[in-house]
């Protein structure tokens, strides 16, 4: 099994800042990589996919890097609103089994 | 308008058995693959199983492979999730959601319903 670790768990910041959010591979995903925002009582969110490409109507300051194992996510200045929690999931086509990281929240400074 | 709407869940015992349902609107439902996918409380996202469009298909976690069988009825717009043998760990909100095949060959998942609530306790 694939196993994702997100680093770090918690990360605090400023509105208008920069966040930059970690997620690691136990092995090889290619560009297998998606990125979810969670904001409390909702459901997850598709912000990246294929890890770089923003999904239908996600803002411009979200963007995705990285293959193989090690991605990033970047939100350049950051809103009120994207305080919530952030998961990757990779989408390796075979075996069919699809796993997520556990989660960074991302809170206000 | 996509809705994606769960229902079925419960409190139920150690042991026993569930149905989750998945009313689909909005979309041509038999086009797509459907997953569901949990949340334990306070925790993580978790993969539970996927079928394709035609139900030919199925893949499961190893935590749930054996005991719950997805299935779909595409006459009918539905995503279903037999669940038996169920443990305290399986309790979590379950939400079944959209694979696109535009995003990630129908991978990752476009559209979330709000989730149903699975309680397993004596």
């Amino acid at each position: 099994e694939i196993v994702m670790t997100q680093s770090p768990a918690t990360l605090s910041v400023s509105p208008g800042e920069r966040a930059t959010l970690s997620c690691r591979a136990s092995q090889s995903v290619s560009s297998n990589l998606a990125w979810y925002q969670q904001k409390p009582g909702q459901a997850p969110r598709l912000l990246i996919y294929g890890a770089s490409t923003r999904a239908t109507g996600i803002p411009a300051r979200f963007s995705g890097s990285g293959s193989g194992t090690e991605f990033t996510l970047t939100i350049s200045s950051l809103q009120s609103e994207d305080f919530a929690v952030y998961y990757c999931q990779q989408y390796n086509n075979w075996p069919r089994m699809y796993t997520f990281g556990q989660g960074t929240k991302l809170e206000i400074k | 308008e996509v809705q994606l709407v769960e229902s079925g869940g419960v409190v139920v015992q150690p042991g026993g058995s569930l149905r989750l349902s998945c009313a689909a609107s909005g979309f041509t439902f038999d086009d797509y693959a459907m997953h569901w996918v949990r949340q334990a409380p306070g925790k993580g996202l978790e993969w539970v199983s996927l079928i394709s469009w035609d139900g030919g298909s199925t893949y499961y976690a190893d935590s749930v492979k054996g005991r719950f069988t997805i299935s779909r009825d595409n006459s009918k717009n539905s995503l279903y999730l037999q669940m038996n043998s169920l443990r305290a760990e399986d309790t979590a909100l379950y939400y079944c959601a959209r694979a696109d095949a535009a995003y990630c060959g129908g991978d990752c998942y476009d559209y979330w319903g709000q989730g149903t609530l699975v309680t397993v306790s004596s």
